[in-house]
């Protein structure tokens, strides 16, 4: 039972290039979440699902687009890549939103050049 | 208001002292709340829940105003491996899927 798999662990973007973080969960979670944190803040929420086909816009959406066609996997794309999109990307998932604990995979450190 | 709102930090305490951290949320329909612990900015781990007035886990005491619209997290005994960052999170948006953190409060336990 591998949890919440996050992938690739560290990339470095150049400004303007496109790329996708990829998120799968093998719990049968329905929801899934993907966060970013900046140095010395908290973690916010860009994205989230409630089920396959289902994604809602969280905090800070822009730059960022998801799709969930699957229960399992929930990938983060990022299209043309800016300075500002240097951050380290959680992905979550939980059963439920609420009453539920949350999993979340290792991060991944992303650099924009 | 924004929608999750913890204490700035850091707080820096000596071995064995009690701590207590506030949490202010601004969605009243809000139903459960979680307390979140990260270490060295690795991913957060689930520290305690609180669905009603409050829960305890050993040194850990969570409580829940729901009437103030705020959530408290209190450390007894502080052990030098309670240095971390507690996040406070609150469930919102399309069927409680929407998880929000606060900016978390950094501790520091000193020997």
């Amino acid at each position: 039972n591998a949890g919440v798999t996050q992938t690739p662990k560290f990339r470095i973007l150049k400004i303007g290039q496109s790329m996708t973080l990829q998120c799968t969960q093998d719990m049968n979670h329905n929801y899934m979440y993907w966060y970013r944190q900046d140095p010395g803040m908290g973690l916010k929420l860009i994205y989230y699902s409630v089920g396959a086909g289902i994604t809602d816009k969280g905090e800070v959406p822009n730059g960022y687009n998801v799709s969930r066609s699957t229960t399992e996997d929930f990938p983060l794309r990022l299209e043309l890549a800016a300075p500002s999109q240097t951050s380290v990307y959680f992905c979550a998932s939980s059963w439920r939103g609420e009453n539920t604990e949350a999993f979340f995979g290792q991060g991944t450190r992303l650099t924009v050049v | 208001r924004k929608e999750v709102e913890q204490d700035p930090g850091p707080f820096n305490v000596p071995e064995g002292a009690t701590v207590a951290f506030n949490c202010t949320y601004s969605n009243s329909a809000s139903q459960s709340f979680f307390w979140y612990r990260q270490d060295c900015r690795k991913e957060p781990k689930l520290l305690m829940s609180v669905y009603s007035s409050g829960n305890e886990d050993g040194r850990f005491t969570a409580q829940l105003n729901r009437a103030s619209q705020y959530i408290s997290l209190l450390i007894r005994d502080s052990k030098l491996s309670d240095s971390a960052t507690y996040l406070c999170v609150v469930p919102s948006g399309n069927q409680g899927g929407k998880l929000i953190f606060g900016q978390g409060t950094e501790l520091s336990v000193k020997p």
